[in-house]
């Protein structure tokens, strides 16, 4: 059984702060790492995805992989008050399309 | 490019009656389609998966007759969830994926969500 976990949250940052958000998996065979956004009542919105160890930067978004410690994180630089949202981690694996998804972090930036 | 127009964003019926659910990919050809299911403050869990021209394969615990799919084209994919119960009241959303070309979400897109509510 695939599993992703996340820290449920709420993870409350004041605006401005960074803001980290952390999943483990259970596949070493995962190849493919993905960050989502999900507003309430709306559907998932890509943020970043990553397939090799280190950092992947782009804009305020960091994502980092470790692949030998199973572990993703995404950081938000300068949190704003729209970040606020439920962040999904995905994850899948060789051979198979399927994402796996994480039950998310709250996220909520105090203004 | 890479959208996925999903279809009703709500719906409310009787408990007893089907409801119909289309994903279409207006700018690319949707392959393989992905069916999610999500209650309230829980993640998204897989229903199903189907690609063009084949029987869907459900997830484990999933009703095939209940939940009935269809992928007939390239651009069209359908969820009917029949005899709907309270119990099938949820939040469901499409994601297709074109394995032919990398779209710009690395080739998952997801549909808007459907809401349904069984009463």
């Amino acid at each position: 059984q695939k599993e992703v976990e996340q820290n449920s949250g709420p993870l409350s940052v004041p605006e401005g702060a960074i803001a980290s958000l952390n999943c483990t998996y259970s596949d070493r065979g995962s190849q493919s790492f993905f960050w989502y956004r999900q507003y309430s009542g709306k559907s998932p919105e890509l943020i970043m995805f990553i397939y090799s160890n280190g950092d992947k930067e782009d804009g305020r978004f960091t994502a980092q992989l470790n692949k030998a410690s199973q572990y993703v994180s995404l950081l938000i630089r300068d949190s704003q008050p729209s970040d606020s949202a439920t962040y999904l981690c995905a994850v899948s694996g060789a051979g198979s399309y399927q994402l796996t998804f994480g039950k998310g972090t709250k996220l909520s930036v105090i203004p | 490019g890479a959208v996925v127009s999903q279809h009703p964003s709500w719906v409310i019926c009787k408990s007893g009656t089907s409801v119909k659910i289309e994903c279409r990919s207006l700018d690319f050809q949707a392959t393989t389609m992905f069916w999610y299911r999500q209650f309230p403050k829980q993640s998204l869990m897989l229903m199903a998966t189907s690609n063009e021209g084949s029987k869907a394969t459900y997830e484990q615990g999933v009703e095939k007759d209940k939940f009935l799919i269809n992928h007939a084209s390239l651009t069209l994919s359908t969820l009917t969830v029949t005899s709907a119960h309270p119990e099938d009241s949820s939040f469901y959303i499409c994601s297709a994926r074109n394995f032919g070309t990398r779209a710009p979400s690395n080739g998952y897109t997801f549909g808007s969500g459907t809401r349904l509510t069984v009463v």
